[in-house]
């Protein structure tokens, strides 16, 4: 089974729709990450959580929220889609040394119409 | 602030042939360097990292860093490019400039011709 899971794996939404997308695992990790993936940018950070009660902005968090339920699960929810929100999402784990690897989910890629 | 920057975005090269990503960081302190590949349809695996002692690292699938101090460059390589090759390959970097956030290149995409 895989360590990072992310659900749904592909998701069409419309502008103005609130959409969360999930992340489990299961590496025992404290800390999880959401990312975006958009051609010839890169990753970009959107936030991040080292452990359950700390949760931190990344880069680019401006419409987009973060729920760390439990050690093992962070959901990532747009409130009210855009379409320039359409990219490749990945949810990541890393252990907590400071240049532990991440381990990342397969991604969701979300398409806001 | 810290920057990545990977050249060419595009790299093709033939089936056997030597294969050469560039990665240049801007730094005023000795990073954590990474490569990243991502093949089709699937999240980012590490290849390989450096963080302290050899310059030359070796990481999985035959790939090979050296971190160059002086030229502020961490490139990859392979000697042979295998099919299976095919991927996109992220280098990103961490360190006291960044608080320990990775801060990732753009990307290059790797196309092997048989």
């Amino acid at each position: 089974d895989a360590d990072v899971t992310q659900t749904p794996r592909n998701r069409i939404t419309k502008t103005g729709k609130r959409i969360m997308l999930e992340c489990s695992q299961t590496k025992g990790h404290d800390r999880m990450y959401w990312y975006r993936q958009d051609p010839g940018l890169g990753l970009r950070l959107i936030y991040y959580s080292f452990d359950v009660k700390d949760i931190n902005k990344g880069e680019i968090s401006d419409g987009y929220s973060v729920s760390r339920q439990a050690q093992a699960k962070f959901s990532l929810s747009l409130e009210s889609a855009i379409p320039n929100q359409t990219a490749l999402y990945f949810c990541a784990t890393s252990d907590t040394g400071l240049a532990d690897r991440l381990y990342f989910g397969p991604g969701t890629r979300l398409t806001v119409t | 602030a810290q920057s990545v920057t990977q050249l060419g975005s595009h790299v093709s090269v033939s089936e056997g042939a030597l294969v050469l990503l560039r990665c240049n960081y801007s730094s005023s302190v000795p990073p954590y360097l990474f490569w990243y590949v991502q093949y089709p349809n699937q999240g980012l695996q590490l290849l390989l990292k450096y963080t302290t002692g050899a310059t030359l690292v070796k990481g999985i699938n035959g790939f090979e860093a050296e971190f160059k101090k002086s030229e502020t460059s961490f490139h990859l390589t392979k000697p042979s490019a295998h099919m299976s090759d095919a991927a996109e390959y992220f280098c990103a970097v961490s360190g006291l400039d960044s608080n320990y956030q990775l801060i990732w290149g753009a990307g290059t995409k790797l196309i092997i011709k048989p």
